[in-house]
């Protein structure tokens, strides 16, 4: 069965350090894959996209890799600071215009 | 750029009454919206999708009489819940394709049916 598997509900971290999160797949071809925050109470904010044929891509803190053999992606928060703490998801794109979501990481950035 | 706007953030209703949700793309427009409901620590899961100008396409187990959508302009896109129960309450959250690869998400529509 489909699967999109984010390694922790919820990841506490020290401010200032790197929040490294995971998302793994299974059965999926995905064309690209893209990471979301999101607030309590709120909608996905889109914060980056990887396309199959891309190893990293990089915003500002925030690096992602995509790894299709291991059909893995990492996003990397670096100096991360409280204002970083959300649930952040990662969706799948495969032929079609759907997106798939994982569960999500609640993020804590502790001051 | 790339602004979706949902009306009205939250309602609550009685059981039984019909509740409608808009959905806009602000500064684009849209040919294709998705609607999506989010159950308390839960993903996003897919309702349908909405094409502008023909019928919405519904993910496997979503009523379609139950959940009504029109997209009567590229720029809006409206979900009604019709006959609404108690276990629909639910946080429900529309999404506009913006350059072809791109879902941006409006903030939600909290829906608590009594």
């Amino acid at each position: 069965s489909q699967k999109i598997e984010q390694n922790s509900e919820a990841l506490n971290i020290q401010e200032g350090k790197t929040a490294t999160l995971t998302c793994n797949y299974t059965n999926y071809s995905p064309a690209y894959l893209q990471w979301y925050r999101q607030d309590p109470g709120r909608g996905p904010v889109f914060l980056l996209l990887i396309r199959e044929n891309e190893k990293e891509k990089r915003k500002e803190r925030l690096k992602v890799t995509f790894d299709t053999t291991l059909k893995q992606s990492l996003f990397h928060i670096t100096a991360s600071q409280p204002a970083d703490s959300a649930t952040y998801l990662c969706a799948l794109k495969t032929g079609a215009n759907n997106l798939f979501f994982g569960t999500g990481t609640r993020l804590t950035v502790i001051p | 750029g790339a602004v979706v706007s949902q009306h009205p953030s939250w309602v609550i209703c009685k059981s039984g009454t019909s509740v409608k949700i808009e959905c806009r793309s602000l500064d684009f427009q849209a040919t294709t919206m998705f609607w999506y409901r989010q159950f308390p620590k839960q993903s996003l899961m897919l309702m349908a999708t909405s094409n502008e100008g023909s019928k919405a396409t519904y993910e496997q187990g979503v009523e379609k009489d139950k959940f009504l959508i029109n997209h009567a302009s590229l720029t809006l896109s409206t979900l009604t819940v019709t006959s609404a129960h108690p276990e629909d309450s639910s946080f429900y959250i529309c999404s506009a394709h913006y350059q072809q690869e791109t879902q941006y998400f409006g903030p939600g529509t909290r829906l608590l049916v009594l």
